[in-house]
Parts: C-alpha cells; sequence; structure tokens
C-alpha cells in the first residue's frame, strides 16, 4: 500500500462544477497535511495547508478525517484556471528521521468550458 | 513570500557529462534543503536532503557518488548528476523550509525546477 493515495484521475468536469478530492494516507502519526497544485511542466505551489478542524480559502475547503486517515479538497465554482494536477502532502512526525514531506501521485483535473 | 530560486531551468547535455543545479534561498536561512525527481506522470520522489555542513542524505536507491550533493551555505544547495545518461533525464526540483525542523508544521517552497534531458 502507498504511504500516500489519491485516484489519478483525470477529473472531467464543465466551468461552475463543484468537484472534490479525497485523498488517504498509512501513517497514523503523520502531523501535517497541505494540498499543492502543480501545472504541466511546472514545480508543486502551496495550495493549502490543512487543519484538524478544516479550513477554507476562497473557493477551496480542506478537510482532514485522523480517525479514517484521510484529507479531502473542495473545489467550489470551477474554473478554467484551475485545471491541474492536485497533489495531496503529508508530513511525518516530528523530529525523526522520516521528518520529511511524502508526496501522493496527485489528481488531475480538467475544467472545460 | 520565502522564495527558492533553482538554475538552470532546463538544460539539455551530452551522454556522460555532468551537470550542475544550483537551488538558493532568496530572502531566507535554509538549514535543509531536499531535492525530488520527477518522472513524467509520475509524484515527486525524494531523492535526498541536503543539510548545510553536513553529508547529504541519500533515499533508498539513490546513488550518492552519481548524484553529489553540496551544501556550502544556508542558501546554497547544488546537485552534480554525474556521468549523465539518457535515463537520468527528468525533472529535478529543489525545496527549502525556513522554519527549523523540531518546529515542524512549515510547508515548504519549491524551486522552478530543472528539467534535464541527456542525449
Amino acid at each position: 500500500r502507498k504511504e500516500v493515495e489519491q485516484d489519478p484521475g483525470p477529473f472531467n468536469v464543465p466551468e461552475g462544477a463543484t468537484v472534490a478530492f479525497n485523498c488517504t494516507y498509512s501513517n497514523s502519526a503523520s502531523q501535517s497535511f497541505f494540498w499543492y497544485r502543480q501545472d504541466c511542466r511546472k514545480e508543486p505551489k502551496l495550495l493549502m495547508s490543512v487543519y484538524s478542524s478544516g479550513n477554507e480559502d476562497g473557493r477551496f475547503t480542506a478537510q482532514l478525517n485522523r480517525a479514517s486517515q484521510y484529507i479531502s479538497l473542495l473545489i467550489r465554482d470551477s474554473k478554467l484556471s484551475d485545471s491541474a494536477t492536485y497533489l495531496c502532502v503529508v508530513r511525518g512526525s516530528f523530529n525523526n528521521a522520516g521528518n520529511m514531506l511524502t508526496f501522493g501521485g496527485g489528481t488531475r483535473l480538467m475544467v472545460k468550458p | 513570500g520565502a522564495v527558492v530560486s533553482q538554475h538552470p531551468s532546463w538544460v539539455i547535455c551530452k551522454s556522460g557529462t555532468s551537470v550542475k543545479i544550483e537551488c538558493r534561498s532568496l530572502d531566507f536561512q535554509a538549514t535543509t534543503m531536499f531535492w525530488y525527481r520527477q518522472f513524467p506522470k509520475q509524484s515527486l520522489m525524494l531523492m535526498a536532503t541536503s543539510n548545510e555542513g553536513s553529508k547529504a542524505t541519500y533515499e533508498q536507491g539513490v546513488e550518492k557518488d552519481k548524484f553529489l550533493i553540496n551544501h556550502a551555505s544556508l542558501t546554497l544547495s547544488t546537485l552534480t548528476v554525474t556521468s549523465a545518461h539518457p535515463e537520468d533525464s527528468s525533472f529535478y526540483i529543489c525545496s527549502a523550509s525556513f522554519l527549523p525542523e523540531d518546529r515542524g508544521g512549515s510547508p515548504l517552497h519549491f524551486g522552478n525546477g530543472t528539467r534535464l534531458t541527456v542525449t
């Protein structure tokens, strides 16, 4: 089982649609969670951190479920510019040799006019 | 905000040559930098962790003699791909954290990546 798993997609949605991605992680000791966005042939860019209480940034909402070990990203009112690959990223427990980020394989989103 | 600069953005080299990639933190001191590699349609894979003033820590399966890492200052880490071969063609990305590791929780900021093509 992969440490961080995502549905690779692609998710093809029309403009204005609401789309949700899930991501599961295997290490219950994971401490921090992030969603990154990566455009084709570009570096990943931080979209948002994911907090235990859930958090929202404009059209984007992230949630964390520690009991089930998954995080989610909801995008409302999709724009053409939202087309990208969304990477689920998990950080291990503090102060150990594995204190670094593990990336999911990414979920590709394509928003159509 | 924090900026990580990577150079060059792309490079084409002949098989057998060496290529050096630089990663700089522009407005913060990065005690730790990470080097990733990404093949087409695959996720980022951590290659090594670069610590300022000490030897890099390599992930399993990554040859330390082939991928030389030097982190000589708090703002610069370099990755040298020695005796490059076509199978080394990939997208190499560095990243850095500007919070001490023992505080955790900080996201990483990435350089713009280097696309290496070995012919």
